[in-house]
């Protein structure tokens, strides 16, 4: 099974900040196949990103994926307000496993 | 425009079986390609990938929780089924339905229902 290991477990920024998150596997994620979604308390998680660096529908473009391999980041360019929430990242290139998530809290 | 939506118990006791309905537009599950997976989240923890169900009726579970889980799909009634057996407390968690397609570089979840909460306790 893929482990992934989300960091930091929380993060206290400002809004206008600039923030990356990181996504590490225990083995290569097969052909990048990997995503990340956004889960606001009460919500059902959106996804943001998806082969590593495509942005979803909608998507605004201060989010971008980047990295490869074992080692991933979710980057948000700009802090909204709306933005600080859950984070997930998710491998979907050998089965499904996801990472434990990366709470981004106002400062 | 996909939606998704989940339906059943809130609460259901620990052994019995847990049934959960996902009931959806947007797409037909008789179309090439498509598929609807399950996924829990216990409150406060990790999201769990647990089954996936293809256009033509293949499917896929946790290797965890296979021995418990069965899903099944009604396409001409847009809908999706989930039963889990022995139901223990550990299962408490919300149970999301999620839409993906079967081509590889798309099996991402790009559509999620608003989640069904269930809590097992006697």
């Amino acid at each position: 099974e893929v482990v992934l290991t989300q960091s930091p477990g929380t993060l206290s920024l400002s809004p206008g900040e600039r923030v990356t998150l990181s996504c590490r596997a225990s083995q290569t994620v097969i052909s990048n196949f990997l995503a990340w979604y956004q889960q606001k308390p009460g919500q059902a998680p959106r996804l943001l990103i998806y082969g590593a660096s495509n942005r979803a529908t909608g998507i605004p473009d201060r989010f971008s994926g980047g990295g490869s391999g074992t080692d991933f980041t979710l980057t948000i360019s700009r802090l909204e307000p709306e933005d600080f929430a859950v984070y997930h990242c998710q491998q979907y290139g050998d089965s499904y496993t996801f990472g434990q998530g990366t709470k981004l809290e106002i400062k | 425009q996909i939606t998704l939506k989940e339906s059943g118990p809130t609460l259901v006791k620990p052994t019995q079986t847990l049934t959960v309905t996902c009931s959806f537009s947007g797409f037909s599950l008789a179309n090439s390609g498509e598929t609807v997976g399950w996924i829990r989240q216990p409150p406060g923890k990790a999201l769990e990938w647990l089954a996936l169900i293809y256009w033509d009726d293949d499917k896929r579970y946790s290797p965890s929780l296979s021995n418990r889980l069965t899903v099944t799909k009604d396409a001409s009634k847009n809908q999706v089924v989930l039963t889990m057996t022995n139901m223990v407390t550990v299962d408490t968690a919300t149970y999301y339905c999620v839409h993906s397609r079967w081509s590889p570089s798309l099996a991402f979840f790009d559509s999620w229902g608003q989640g069904a909460r269930v809590t097992v306790s006697s």
